[in-house]
C-alpha cells in the first residue's frame, strides 16, 4: 500500500496569518496529486488536481505547488480567515493504483 | 455537489443483518467510488465502479460488495454486518479517473451494535 503523510497534522493559527502543509507522496509513478477541503459535518471538496512537475495552481487565498521528482506537495494560505477553518486532504495517484488519502491537516483559524 | 445523494444517511443496525447504502448521482459521471472514514485513517477506498456492471475492489474490500445496473446508482452491501464495519461512509463520483477531481456524497454513519 502506497503511504501518503501530510504535515503538520493539525494547526491554530491567528486570523490573518500566512500558513502552509505539505503532502509527501512516493516520487515514481506519479500520475495526480489532488488537494480538498473538508469543513465539519460537510463532504469534502476538490480544491485543486495537479498532473505535472512544477504546476502551480491558486483560487483566491489558497495555492499549491507540486514537486514530483522529490515526491511533495505544498499548500498555502494567505491571510487565514476563520471560514478557512476545514480539514485540508491531499490525495495521490499513481499509474497503477487508485487515489489514495492522506489524513489530513486540520485547520483553525481565530479570529 | 455534483447533484450525489447518499441514503440513508444515519443508520443503526445489529451485527450480522445485511446492509445496502445507496449513492444516486445526477452528473451522468462514469466513476464512482465507496470510501470508509475512520478515526486516524484516510479516507479508503471500498469498491470503485468504472461503468454499467463493471467494478473492481479497493483497498478494503473485505465484507463488501457492490452492484452498478444503472450509470446514476452504486449500491455498497453488507451482507452479515460486524461491528469493524461501524464507520462515515463516503460515495464519490468523477467524470474522469484520477485526473479530474471526485465529487463527494454527504455521507452515511453506519452504527453496527
Amino acid at each position: 500500500i502506497l503511504n501518503v503523510e501530510q504535515s503538520p497534522q493539525s494547526l491554530h493559527v491567528q486570523e490573518g496569518d500566512s500558513t502552509n502543509f505539505t503532502c509527501s507522496f512516493p516520487s515514481s509513478n506519479f500520475y495526480a496529486l489532488h488537494w480538498y477541503r473538508w469543513e465539519t459535518a460537510k463532504s469534502p471538496e476538490a480544491l485543486f488536481v495537479m498532473t505535472l512537475n512544477g504546476d502551480e495552481k491558486k483560487k483566491g487565498r489558497i495555492s499549491a505547488t507540486l514537486n514530483t521528482k522529490e515526491g511533495y506537495s505544498y499548500l498555502y494560505i494567505k491571510g487565514s480567515q476563520p471560514e478557512d477553518s476545514a480539514t485540508y486532504l491531499c490525495a495521490f495517484r499513481s499509474n497503477t493504483d487508485k487515489l489514495i488519502f492522506g489524513t489530513g491537516t486540520r485547520l483553525q483559524v481565530f479570529p | 455537489d455534483a447533484g450525489i445523494t447518499q441514503s440513508p444517511r444515519h443508520k443503526v443496525t445489529e451485527t450480522g443483518t445485511p446492509v445496502t447504502l445507496r449513492c444516486h448521482q445526477t452528473e451522468n459521471h462514469r466513476y464512482m467510488y465507496w470510501y470508509r472514514q475512520d478515526p486516524g485513517h484516510g479516507l479508503r477506498l471500498i469498491h470503485y465502479s468504472y461503468g454499467v456492471k463493471d467494478t473492481d475492489k479497493g483497498e478494503v474490500s473485505d465484507g463488501y460488495s457492490v452492484s452498478r445496473s444503472k450509470t446514476e446508482d452504486f449500491l455498497l452491501t453488507l451482507e452479515s454486518a460486524t461491528s469493524s464495519q461501524t464507520s462515515v461512509y463516503f460515495c464519490a463520483t468523477a467524470d474522469r479517473e484520477g485526473n479530474q477531481p471526485q465529487h463527494f456524497g454527504d455521507g452515511t454513519r453506519l452504527s453496527i451494535l
